[in-house]
């Protein structure tokens, strides 16, 4: 248990479908993040919020939509997305922009 | 030039020994930097950070930093073969806008 928590942890969507990732932190944590790890590549990061605002957009494509309600939750919402976009995505928080920042476990996403 | 680079590996070391994992980074500017251990199929756990220059030590972790050179490394005495995963470097931006960006990272195997 690390405090911060994803759902669903695994999901097969198909390219025409819309779905919605959850990250929910107990931490107490003002700042958020949205990561994307593929196979053999970096951890990317995609978004960054800072006190329920963005604070960066790493260029992601806008088939991916981040929504930030309040400052226990997170959310990634998902759209006509492509095969590449398959990876595990991970959500993490850290106590302000220049502290550590703690994982939750991830959800293994598969666009088929 | 990338952001943070970190050598691949695998770096092989024999159980009892003293892993050396290095990692430059570009931007001259960052004031905070992280060491992240990785088992297969999990998500990232912090191990250390380091905001001063020289060494930090944590257990049988120890993080050195070198601004002036761009440098950090994670040494880690008497390895365990426990201690085999992927070790990431990463390294807040200067933006101040909470941007955390992370090598490719290192295999490391400990070989019993």
């Amino acid at each position: 248990e690390t405090g911060v928590t994803q759902t669903p942890r695994h999901l097969v969507m198909g390219m025409t479908n819309k779905k919605s990732l959850k990250c929910e932190q107990h931490l107490g944590h003002n700042a958020m993040y949205w990561y994307k790890q593929s196979a053999k590549k970096p951890l990317e990061l995609m978004f960054v919020y800072n006190f329920k605002e963005q604070t960066e957009n790493n260029s992601v494509p806008s088939r991916f939509s981040p929504e930030c309600p309040n400052s226990s939750h997170l959310f990634l919402h998902l759209h006509t997305l492509q095969p590449e976009d398959s990876a595990l995505y991970l959500c993490a928080t850290s106590p302000g922009v220049d502290t550590e920042a703690f994982f939750g476990q991830g959800t293994r996403l598969t666009v088929v | 030039q990338k952001e943070v680079e970190q050598n691949s590996g695998p770096l092989s070391v024999p159980e009892g020994a003293i892993a050396s994992l290095n990692c430059t980074y570009s931007d001259r500017v960052s004031q905070s930097f992280f060491w992240y251990r990785q088992y297969s199929g999990k998500s990232p756990e912090l191990i250390m950070s380091i905001y001063s220059n020289g060494d930090k030590e944590d257990g049988r972790f120890t993080a050195q930093l070198n601004k002036a050179s761009q440098y950090v490394s994670l040494l880690i005495r008497d390895s365990q073969p426990s201690d085999s995963a992927t070790y990431l470097c990463a390294v807040k931006s200067s933006s101040n806008t909470g941007k955390l960006i992370f090598g490719q990272g290192t295999t490391l195997q400990v070989k019993p």
